[in-house]
């Protein structure tokens, strides 16, 4: 178990300018989420995966926004035309299948926009 | 729609004591679960417990255990014999049935421990 990991750990970039995030999750686990948490404030869900099928996208996840988990592993979340109101924390999480087992975390990839 | 509030934006505690973080939710079902998270400065967000709603027993992990009332929509965490290890921001929060596997957190409650 290594545990989850986010690549990058930090982007900066100028506004208007795409970026792309990469997770991955722990081996065994079938279930990918994305959140997004701002300075000061808890996380908030933005889309989850089970395999390679995206089950759930809030509202919070603009057209500017995709996410993709293609061959049920790793997943990217791509931001295009960045605005500075995305300057958050990007975490992603990952479990078993099932509503009630735990999530893990990984590290997050920090965005700044210039 | 199921929210979290933490009425503590910080608290403090004296290595060694013990502190309670309060929590408090709002749902209209009944089958459901609840998390405390861990998230140090600049590192991973950590499961330090959870609770079914189905279960009366309060759980514990070792210096960390719960209180649940779930008329009241209650759930604190009560750390003892704290540590300094035990600074960080913790989250409560919520999963249920029908929210898709997708946790709702709290806003946080930042814990300083004093030596």
């Amino acid at each position: 178990d290594t545990g989850v990991s986010q690549d990058p750990r930090h982007k900066i970039t100028k506004r208007g300018q795409n970026v792309t995030f990469r997770c991955d999750p722990i081996s065994e686990h079938n279930r990918l989420y994305w959140y997004r948490q701002t300075l000061g404030q808890g996380p908030e869900f933005l889309t989850y995966f089970q395999n390679e099928a995206q089950l759930e996208k809030s509202r919070l996840l603009s057209d500017r926004f995709s996410a993709e988990r293609p061959k049920g592993s790793f997943s990217t979340l791509e931001i295009q035309r960045t605005e500075q109101g995305d300057s958050a924390m990007y975490l992603c999480a990952s479990s078993l299948g099932g509503w009630n087992q735990p999530q893990h975390f990984g590290d997050g990839t920090r965005l700044s926009i210039l | 729609a199921q929210t979290v509030t933490q009425s503590q934006p910080e608290m403090s505690v004296q290595e060694a004591e013990t502190v309670t973080l309060s929590c408090t939710y709002d749902t209209s079902e009944s089958d459901y679960y609840l998390f405390w998270y861990k998230q140090p400065p600049s590192r991973q967000m950590i499961l330090v417990i959870r609770q079914e709603a189905y279960k009366q027993q309060n759980a514990t992990e070792n210096r960390f255990s719960v209180n649940f009332q779930k008329a009241a929509k209650s759930f604190s965490l009560k750390i003892s014999d704290s540590q300094l290890g035990d600074a960080a921001m913790y989250f409560c929060a919520y999963e249920d049935r029908t929210s898709g596997s997708r946790l709702t957190f709290g806003e946080g409650t930042q814990l300083t421990v004093n030596p």
